[in-house]
C-alpha cells in the first residue's frame, strides 16, 4: 500500500518569507500523481498544486512551487512571499495514475503558522 | 453556483442511531467521493462513485453505505452509529480520478 509521510507537524514562518513543507511517499508504481491541499480554519479543502510523476518539470502556481525528486520519492512545497492568508493545514496526497478512481492517500498534514 | 453542498453541518447522534449525510453538486462532475477526517489526521476515503449507478469501496467503508441514483447526489448512510465514527466528513467531486472540489464538511459526534 502507498504511504504518504509529512514529518513536520507544525511550521512557522514570518510574513513575506519563504517556507518549505516536506513530503515523502512510498510506492512501487511508476505512474502516479502528487498533490498539495490547503485546509484553512474554515475546513474546506483547496487544491493548491498538482504534479504528474512523468513530468520532470516542477509544477508552479503563482507563489507555490514544488520540488519533485522522483528517485528520492520526495515532494516538497515551497511557499514564497508568505501571506497571512496562507495560514492553514497543508496536506500532501498521492494517487496512482492507472486503474480505478480510488481517490487519494493523504499525509497527516503540516500546520503552517504565519507570523506577522 | 453552489458547488458542493453538504448537509447537515453539525450533528450529534446516540450510539445505534442511523442517519444520512447529504451531498449535492451542481457542477455536473461524474466522480464523487466521501472522506472522513479524524483529529490530527489526513482524509481517508470511505466510498466513491464514478457515475450514476456506480459506487465502490474506499479504504474505510465498514459501517457506511452509499448510493448514486443521480449525477447530482451522493448520500452517505450510517446504519448503526458507533463512537468510532465520530469524525468530520467531506464530500468531494471531480472530473477525473481526483477530488477537485470539496464541500464544507459535516462534523458528526456519536455519544
Amino acid at each position: 500500500a502507498q504511504t504518504v509521510t509529512q514529518s513536520q507537524p507544525e511550521m512557522s514562518v514570518q510574513e513575506a518569507e519563504t517556507v518549505t513543507l516536506s513530503c515523502t511517499y512510498d510506492t512501487s508504481e511508476s505512474d502516479y500523481y502528487l498533490f498539495w491541499y490547503k485546509q484553512p480554519p474554515s475546513r474546506q479543502m483547496i487544491l493548491v498544486i498538482r504534479q504528474e510523476a512523468y513530468k520532470q518539470q516542477n509544477a508552479t502556481e503563482n507563489r507555490f512551487s514544488v520540488n519533485f525528486q522522483k528517485a528520492a520519492k520526495s515532494f516538497s512545497l515551497k511557499i514564497s512571499d508568505s501571506q497571512l492568508g496562507d495560514a492553514a493545514m497543508y496536506f500532501c496526497a498521492y494517487r496512482e495514475g492507472s486503474g480505478g478512481a480510488d481517490g487519494l492517500t493523504f499525509g497527516k498534514g503540516t500546520h503552517l503558522i504565519i507570523q506577522p | 453556483n453552489a458547488g458542493v453542498t453538504q448537509t447537515p453541518k453539525f450533528r450529534i447522534l446516540k450510539i445505534g442511531q442511523s442517519m444520512t449525510l447529504q451531498c449535492a453538486q451542481d457542477m455536473n462532475h461524474n466522480y464523487m467521493y466521501w472522506y472522513r477526517q479524524d483529529p490530527g489526521m489526513g482524509l481517508k476515503l470511505i466510498y466513491y462513485s464514478v457515475g450514476a449507478g456506480i459506487t465502490d469501496k474506499g479504504e474505510v467503508p465498514n459501517g457506511y453505505n452509499v448510493s448514486r441514483s443521480t449525477t447530482e447526489d451522493f448520500p452517505l448512510r450510517l446504519e448503526l452509529a458507533a463512537p468510532s465514527q465520530t469524525s468530520v466528513y467531506f464530500c468531494a467531486v471531480g472530473v477525473s480520478h481526483q477530488p477537485q472540489h470539496f464541500g464544507d464538511g459535516t462534523r458528526l459526534s456519536i455519544l
